[in-house]
C-alpha cells in the first residue's frame, strides 16, 4: 500500500478483555515498529521487527503484551487481559532500512485504544 | 530517565511571527536528530532532521539549530501559519546502528491566525 496502516482507528474494549491491532507496513519495508503515545506522554518504544530475526521486544511493559509479524509484513500486538493504563494511542511504523534514515520512519495514524 | 526532553508543552504564536519549538537530550551518543509533526488522529509525519556534525539546517520556513555543548535543539518556524498549529516531537538516534528512535514528549504549537 501507500502507507502504513492500522485498524482498527479506534478500540474500545472493557478491562480484563483482550485486544489484537492490526499493522500493515508500506510493502518491501523491512523494518517494523510499535509504539504507544500515553495521554500527555511521548512515544514510548514498545517492539521491532527486522526481517526474519529476532524482534527486539524491550520496550513491551508486561507480559500481556505481545506481538508477531507473520510472513515478513503484517503485525499484529496483542494485549490480553486489558488494564485502564493501557488506554493510549498505539502507532506502528515501518521503514526499508533496518536502522532509521535522516527521514526517520514512516508512521500509519494510529489505534486509539480506550480501556474502559 | 528521560533521555529526550521538550520542557514547553504548550505554545501559542500569533500567525506570521517566529515559532521557536525547544529540545534538550542527554545523551552524547546520539547522532541524528529529527522532528516530527503530529495532526490530531493522524500519525506523526516526518518534518526536518539535523546530523551531529552539523550546527543548522533549513528547509522552507523550518531550520533546527544544534548545540552540541549544550545538548540542545531547536526548530523555527518563519512565518508561522495556521497549519502549522499541531503537535511537535523532537526524536534522536543512537548512532547508526541504532535501530531506535527516541523521541520527546512533544509541544502543542497553536498558531493564531
Amino acid at each position: 500500500g501507500a502507507g502504513v496502516s492500522q485498524s482498527p482507528s479506534n478500540k474500545v474494549t472493557e478491562k480484563g478483555k483482550d485486544v489484537e491491532l492490526r499493522c500493515d507496513p508500506i510493502s518491501g519495508h523491512t523494518a517494523l515498529y510499535w509504539y504507544r503515545q500515553s495521554l500527555g506522554q511521548g512515544l514510548e518504544f514498545l517492539i521491532y521487527f527486522q526481517g526474519n530475526s529476532a524482534p527486539d521486544k524491550s520496550g513491551l511493559p508486561s507480559d500481556r503484551f505481545s506481538a508477531e509479524r507473520t510472513g515478513g509484513s503484517v503485525s499484529t500486538l496483542t494485549i490480553q487481559r486489558t488494564q485502564q493504563e493501557d488506554s493510549a494511542v498505539y502507532l506502528c511504523a515501518s521503514s526499508p532500512r533496518l536502522t532509521p534514515a535522516s527521514y526517520g520512519y514512516t508512521f500509519g495514524s494510529g489505534t486509539r485504544l480506550t480501556v474502559v | 530517565d528521560q533521555q529526550v526532553k521538550q520542557n514547553s508543552p504548550s505554545l501559542s504564536v500569533q500567525e506570521g511571527r517566529i515559532s521557536i519549538l525547544n529540545c534538550d537530550y542527554t545523551n552524547s551518543m546520539f547522532d541524528y536528530f529529527l522532528w516530527y509533526k503530529k495532526y490530531p488522529a493522524e500519525g506523526p509525519t516526518f518534518l526536518i532532521s539535523i546530523s551531529s556534525i552539523k550546527d543548522k539546517n533549513e528547509d522552507g520556513r523550518f531550520t533546527v539549530f544544534l548545540n552540541k555543548s549544550a545538548k540542545h535543539l531547536s526548530l523555527h518556524i518563519v512565518p508561522s501559519q495556521p497549519g502549522d498549529s499541531a503537535v511537535y516531537f523532537c526524536a534522536a538516534r543512537e548512532g547508526d546502528s541504532s535501530y531506535k528512535l527516541i523521541f520527546g514528549s512533544g509541544t502543542r504549537l497553536l498558531v493564531r491566525p
